[in-house]
């Protein structure tokens, strides 16, 4: 069964602070993770994808990473803002013409200032 | 571009009440559509998804319908609201890279 484990549950940090976020996943075969990032109330909004042959991709103070081999990504943020308390969603999608990605729970993020 | 759209943004609603939210595509043709809930503090879970006009296939048994009149366009039904059905709706589409959502429905059934 395709499973997105993602940790940890939540987490505080203070302003100015780097954070990563880790993501496990059992999705066979591949094809592509993503990064999204879901403010209070509203709908995720996509922050980085990973095709099998990128182990990295930034954007902004944004950064991911995949290891394909050990089936594991992770998000790192960079001098976090208060304005990056949100939720982190993993999805992973595999091949074989599914239409249905798998999702991680997500991990909930707050900045203190 | 593709943008989709979706309302109501929140929506209160009385138990036994019929529920419909809209969902619309543009700047695509054919897209696959999905309708997710999000309950508080919980993960997306995947309520139907279409492949094509007319094609509906449901993940979860419950309440809650779902039709697809034309090729851009995904409406969630139910025609008596319960309490459980509370919740943060989301419609999405899909490229060959992954997912973009609405802005999500908030919906309160009281």
């Amino acid at each position: 069964k395709n499973q997105v484990e993602q940790s940890p549950q939540s987490l505080i940090i203070l302003e100015g602070k780097n954070c990563t976020l880790q993501c496990n996943y059992t999705v066979s075969p591949f094809s592509n993770l993503r990064w999204y990032k879901q403010d209070t109330g509203r709908g995720p909004v996509s922050l980085t994808i990973m095709t099998f042959s990128e182990n990295t991709k930034s954007n902004g103070r944004y950064t991911a990473t995949l290891d394909a081999d050990t089936k594991q990504s992770s998000l790192h943020i960079t001098a976090s803002q208060l304005s990056d308390s949100a939720s982190y969603i993993c999805v992973v999608s595999g091949t074989g013409g599914s239409y249905i990605p798998t999702f991680g729970r997500g991990t909930s993020l707050i900045v203190h200032p | 571009s593709q943008t989709i759209h979706q309302w109501p943004a929140t929506l209160v609603q009385p138990v036994g009440s019929p529920l419909s939210l809209e969902c619309t595509v543009e700047g695509t043709s054919n897209p696959n559509l999905y309708w997710y809930r999000q309950a508080a503090g919980r993960g997306l879970q995947l309520l139907f998804y279409s492949v094509g006009i007319g094609q509906i296939s449901s993940e979860v048994p419950q309440n809650l319908s779902a039709s697809r009149p034309q090729d851009r366009q995904f409406i969630l039904s139910s025609k008596k609201l319960l309490l459980s059905d509370s919740g943060f709706y989301l419609c999405a589409w899909t490229d060959l890279y992954g997912y973009t959502f609405g802005s999500g429905t908030r919906l309160t059934v009281v």
